[in-house]
């Protein structure tokens, strides 16, 4: 069975300050390993994934994420912060096997001016 | 190609009626997913379908709960006997399956239901 921890409810940060939000996973075989991004009142955005290839995937809106097979986690990070960012940051995973997505409860992003 | 469309975005019911809801895919993405969120919480996934076969609906919350996707492009979700529980964001996804790295899930807006 696929699933996702984000074991942060909560993240703030100043505006300007490097971001992190964390996710771990646990998957049969091979990862494919996605973020979204929701606002309210809107369905969810993709920022990056990572299928295979060097474990640093860079996104959109200056995103990035760290695929680390041994600590089986896929933190999304960004260098500076900005307010704009505020958000709920989903992850997620499925196997390689084209099953359905398996997405995280989620984490609130504030970013604070 | 304007995206995944979802109709209504809002929908209030009381409880005890049936409420269908509609999908449109991307035009040329072959899968479509149905999600519920609630508060606080992330997508949960219900069924999907690969062009008009549908390929896991064991997890549909209960026999309430039924999709169709009659000629593979869009797709309904209908509830019957709302109940105040169903209340929640449903969520539609479409994606080109079979291709080898994995294509990522393109969202709608989702429709909101309040079951009073």
């Amino acid at each position: 069975a696929q699933s996702v921890a984000q074991p942060e409810d909560q993240v703030n940060v100043a505006e300007g300050n490097p971001l992190t939000v964390k996710c771990t996973y646990s998957v049969s075989g091979n990862p494919y390993l996605f973020w979204y991004v929701q606002y309210p009142n809107r369905g969810l955005q993709f920022l990056l994934k990572y299928i295979t290839g060097d474990n640093l995937v860079k996104g959109s809106y200056g995103f990035e994420a760290e695929f680390n097979k041994s600590q089986t986690s896929f933190h999304l990070k960004k260098p500076s912060a900005l307010v704009s960012d505020s958000a709920l940051y989903f992850c997620a995973v499925r196997s390689s096997g084209n099953t359905p997505l398996v997405f995280g409860k989620g984490t609130r992003l504030s970013v604070i001016a | 190609d304007t995206g995944v469309s979802q109709d209504p975005r809002h929908k209030i019911t009381k409880r005890g009626q049936n409420v269908t809801f509609r999908c449109d895919p991307i035009s040329e993405h072959n899968r479509l997913y149905w999600y519920r969120q609630t508060l606080g919480q992330g997508p949960e996934f219900l069924t999907y379908f690969q062009n008009e076969a549908q390929l896991e609906k064991s997890r549909l919350l209960s026999d309430r709960f039924s999709a169709e996707r009659p000629k593979g492009s869009f797709s309904t979700l209908e509830i019957q006997r709302t109940e105040q529980g169903d209340s929640a964001m449903y969520l539609c996804a479409s994606s080109l399956a079979g291709g080898p790295n994995g294509y990522g899930y393109t969202f709608g807006s989702g429709t909101r239901l309040t079951v009073v």
